[in-house]
């Protein structure tokens, strides 16, 4: 399967701290794409970074994108009640988009 | 962004009936469509690719006959799920791919998903 891993699968932490979801992948991609889903809704379009791209940001999101691991890995700063959700990363090869298991992050105020 | 609707959001039927789901791409053309399905929190798996007037390219293990897909024009798609039964009871997520041209790259956008209760 081409379909990314997640981890950690789950991750409950405080109002105000960090939040880092790490994604694996097994094929060579053009881009990785990071996704959020609240619960029973449609997805969210956060952050793409490029192949041939090392570290992108995006307001509190930060993404690095390593292919030699292929890994991507995405950090939330200064996290809010309000990034309680599932995230997805997914992969793009040609015209197809893998996504991987998710990363339900819960955000305690 | 581009927009990309749904419709119906949610639908309840009975098991052996059919139901319709349609993807629209609001305000722009897309050459491609995806059809994706979702069980309770779990990750999105691709169940077929279609691009407009053509048959669509299933994943495997998917049933064809099982679940339709026409992609009548550059702005719809359909995915029809037949005889329906409880198990085939998910959330159904499509979504649209075109060039935009200035972005200089294709992007694809997310429909809001369809919830199917099979009773």
């Amino acid at each position: 399967s081409q379909q990314g891993e997640e981890d950690p699968q789950a991750l409950s932490i405080q109002e105000g701290e960090n939040a880092t979801m790490n994604c694996s992948y097994k094929t060579s991609i053009n881009n990785l794409q990071w996704y959020r889903q609240n619960s029973g809704r449609g997805l969210v379009h956060l952050i793409l970074i490029r192949s041939n791209e090392r570290e992108k940001h995006s307001g509190r999101l930060r993404v690095t994108l390593d292919t030699s691991k292929k890994s991507s890995s995405l950090l939330i700063t200064a996290s809010r009640a309000a990034d309680t959700a599932s995230y997805f990363c997914a992969t793009v090869t040609g015209n197809q988009f893998y996504f991987g298991t998710g990363t339900s992050l819960t955000v305690i105020p | 962004g581009a927009v990309v609707s749904q419709h119906p959001s949610r639908v309840i039927c009975k098991s052996g009936t059919s139901v319709k789901i349609e993807c629209r791409s609001l305000d722009f053309q897309a050459t491609t469509m995806f059809w994706y399905r979702q069980f309770p929190k779990k990750s999105l798996m691709l169940m077929a690719t279609s691009n407009e007037g053509s048959k669509a390219t299933y994943e495997q293990g998917v049933e064809k006959d099982k679940f339709l897909i026409n992609h009548a024009s550059l702005t719809l798609s359909t995915l029809t799920v037949t005889s329906a039964h409880p198990e085939d009871s998910s959330f159904y997520i499509c979504s649209a791919r075109s060039f935009f041209r200035d972005r200089g790259h294709e992007t694809q956008y997310f429909g809001p998903g369809t919830r199917l209760l099979v009773l």
